[in-house]
């Protein structure tokens, strides 16, 4: 089947503009992740999903980040006022129930000029 | 503060060598320690994971090796291949179950020369 989807691939924005990215997960995983990678580092976790419960929002680095998710599929994670340290790698992943690996989508590029 | 430390930043090993990454984690709370592969433009794909219950796992050429007394678990690589050429991360998650989020170390990019 598809694996996890993500668009779009990349984005350039000018600083102070909003920007929206959307991740679709593989169909019937009930947990998503977003995270962040900067150039030449790690993942930095966002936030996580799990079906209806309250998401972990605690790695959301300032509250212009936030995002949703309705029931077990589409994601969107925005991003208000963007600033040039936002530009990064965006990656979102999901997991199945009682499974422990996640699967990565091939991220979003932001750029903000 | 980092919670998982990897190293070396980078590492070049040549057709046919061990390529060997290393990690540490300070939380004893850890106990499930994967090991990511990502290459240029794509999202990281699982390699291999441990559980600490287990000194060693080997999957193929890839191995990891855990030490729970040093905390740390390392990732060898034998009879490299240029195809390995990736960035590797490793990631640790807490015994809270499946839910908790995983921790990632910063990554190494391995090139394998011919």
């Amino acid at each position: 089947g598809a694996g996890v989807s993500q668009s779009p691939s990349n984005k350039v924005t000018e600083k102070g503009k909003d920007v929206e990215l959307r991740c679709d997960p593989i169909s019937g995983h009930t947990a998503l992740y977003w995270y962040r990678q900067r150039l030449g580092q790690g993942l930095e976790f966002l936030i996580y999903f799990q079906g209806n419960s309250a998401p972990d929002k605690s790695g959301l680095p300032s509250d212009r980040f936030s995002a949703e998710r309705t029931g077990e599929s589409v994601s969107t994670l925005t991003i208000q006022r963007t600033q040039q340290e936002d530009s990064a790698v965006y990656l979102c992943a999901s997991r199945g129930t009682g499974a422990s690996e996640q699967y990565f989508g091939p991220g979003t590029r932001l750029t903000v000029t | 503060q980092q919670q998982v430390k990897q190293s070396p930043q980078s590492l070049i090993v040549q057709k046919g060598g061990i390529s060997i990454i290393n990690c540490a984690y300070e939380n004893t709370a850890f106990d499930y320690f994967p090991w990511y592969q990502q290459f240029p433009g794509k999202g990281p794909a699982l390699l291999i994971a441990i559980r600490p219950d287990v000194s060693e796992k080997k999957e193929g050429r890839f191995t990891i090796s855990f030490n729970k007394s040093a905390k740390q678990f390392s990732l060898h690589i034998m009879d490299s291949q240029p195809g390995d050429s990736a960035t590797y991360f490793c990631a640790a998650r807490p015994n809270t179950g499946t839910a908790s989020k995983l921790t990632f170390g910063t990554g190494t990019r391995l090139q394998v020369t011919l």
